[in-house]
């Protein structure tokens, strides 16, 4: 079946190092991949997709990279801010679809 | 702010009572979702609607009723809740999707649902 999950429940970073969160999925047919940001007391904040005829994309400070073979989605963050802090989801799904499937979630602290 | 908003923020019931959460969506989207986000588990998918169409119910008990009367407000109706239906409960809406797309979903900030 379907699954997405974490490799690390938390992570902690000093401010201005980069940081990498990973995420495993088992769906050889998901086709597109989303990282989520949420903030407390917020809903998930979407930061960067890549789909999967693709195994790179750079945002602002965000690379995604993706890793078919092996079924494997990271995110990395450069120069982490206390802004950065939060829980990062990934996400998967099928071209055409509307379900999300979610990972389990990471909580990344910046430490000063 | 995502352009989705919910109501209540907050809510505490009985596992007798009856509550509606709401949610409305500002950006012209013409597909919305209910997510529920409980403590020990991912993030789950529970109904899907498409022009004001239900298009998907993923296994969830029919304690929860979902509601879109059009498709900038969607609710969820609560009648004889359990403990264990404690939990987050996340609005979503985005451009209902063709087989080439891939629409992003825009999420609300949630109602915090404590059931006693």
């Amino acid at each position: 079946g379907e699954s997405v999950g974490l490799h690390l429940p938390t992570l902690s970073v000093q401010e201005g190092d980069n940081s990498i969160i990973n995420c495993a999925y088992s769906n050889s047919a998901s086709d597109y991949f989303i990282w989520y940001k949420q903030e407390s007391g917020k809903g998930p904040q979407f930061i960067i997709d890549i789909r999967s005829n693709m195994d790179k994309r750079q945002g602002q400070r965000v690379t995604v990279l993706l890793n078919k073979t092996v079924k494997h989605l990271s995110l990395q963050i450069a120069a982490t801010q206390p802004g950065d802090s939060a829980v990062y989801f990934c996400a998967e799904m099928v071209q055409g679809a509307q379900k999300l499937v979610f990972g389990q979630g990471t909580r990344l602290t910046i430490n000063p | 702010e995502t352009g989705v908003t919910q109501t209540p923020r907050h809510l505490v019931m009985g596992m007798t009572n009856k509550k509606s959460l709401k949610c409305e969506q500002h950006l012209g989207h013409n597909a919305m979702y209910w997510y529920k986000q409980s403590a020990k588990k991912p993030l789950e998918l529970m109904f899907v609607y498409n022009f004001k169409e239900q298009t998907e119910n993923n296994s969830v008990p029919s304690r929860f009723s979902p509601e879109c009367p059009n498709s900038s407000h969607l609710f969820l109706h609560l009648h004889t809740l359990q403990p264990e239906d404690s939990a987050l409960y996340l609005c979503a809406s985005s451009q209902a999707p063709d087989l080439s797309s891939y629409n992003e979903q825009f999420f609300g900030p949630g109602t915090r649902l404590t059931v006693l």
